[in-house]
């Protein structure tokens, strides 16, 4: 268990919905970061927030938005879901960022548009 | 730009026998990280190793060893005496020094059959 919390595990929606995947970090870890999982470009980083603030951007379609709460939770909202947004998304957290530091991945969310 | 190629797609052993995992990178960085990532059928991905680019040192814990060599861009994975739990899918991965984010690879599907 590397004590990074995601729910749901495995959600299926339709094409055109929105759903929120949410993510508790490591207790004492300030960075959260969004990874996705998809057989055609495998493990791709999306966003990193530290402490509230949006740290580094990736691969993250207009459609995505994420942010992190006070408490350091973070949720990742998609929406206008399309077929290839079938995923599985990792929420991972480090005490700060990744230089330096141990990133720990969350179990994932396996996301399914139908 | 950093890249990290792991050219075995899949690889088969039975059980006991040593198996290695190959993993090369590139990256202008002189500091950087190196990550070995273990995803069992589950899908959770698990963490076993983090290497600076300082410390070429080879690594050993239990049945896992590495073998980091800066003079070939290369960060192995090893696995003496293979047990079918170690069946999963590995991932080595690149954190430059001033960036957050993770570079995979492709990964290497291993199956150790009994």
């Amino acid at each position: 268990d590397s004590g990074v919390t995601q729910t749901p595990k495995h959600l299926i929606t339709a094409t055109g919905q929105r759903v929120t995947l949410r993510c508790s970090p490591r207790s004492g870890d300030l960075s959260v970061y969004w990874y996705q999982q998809s057989l055609d470009q495998g493990l791709q980083f999306l966003i990193q927030y530290y402490n509230g603030e949006e740290r580094a951007k990736g691969n993250i379609l207009e459609r995505f938005s994420a942010q992190q709460f006070p408490d350091l939770h973070s949720e990742l909202n998609l929406s206008s879901l399309e077929l290839g947004d079938s995923a599985l998304y990792f929420c991972a957290s480090s005490v700060q960022g990744a230089t330096g530091n141990t990133i720990y991945f969350g179990e994932g969310s396996w996301l399914t548009v139908v | 730009a950093q890249k990290v190629t792991q050219a075995q797609t899949e690889i088969s052993v039975v059980e006991k026998e040593d198996v290695t995992l190959d993993c090369v990178y590139e990256t202008r960085d002189t500091t950087y990280y190196l990550f070995w990532y273990k995803q069992p059928p589950s899908g959770e991905l698990v963490f076993l190793i983090r290497r600076n680019s300082f410390d070429e040192q080879n690594e050993i814990s239990g049945r896992y060893s590495w073998n980091f060599q800066k003079s070939t861009s290369s960060f192995n994975f090893t696995i003496t005496a293979s047990q079918v739990v170690d069946s999963a899918v590995y991932f080595c991965a690149l954190s430059a020094y001033n960036t957050d984010k993770l570079i995979f690879g492709t990964g290497t599907r291993l199956q150790v059959f009994p």
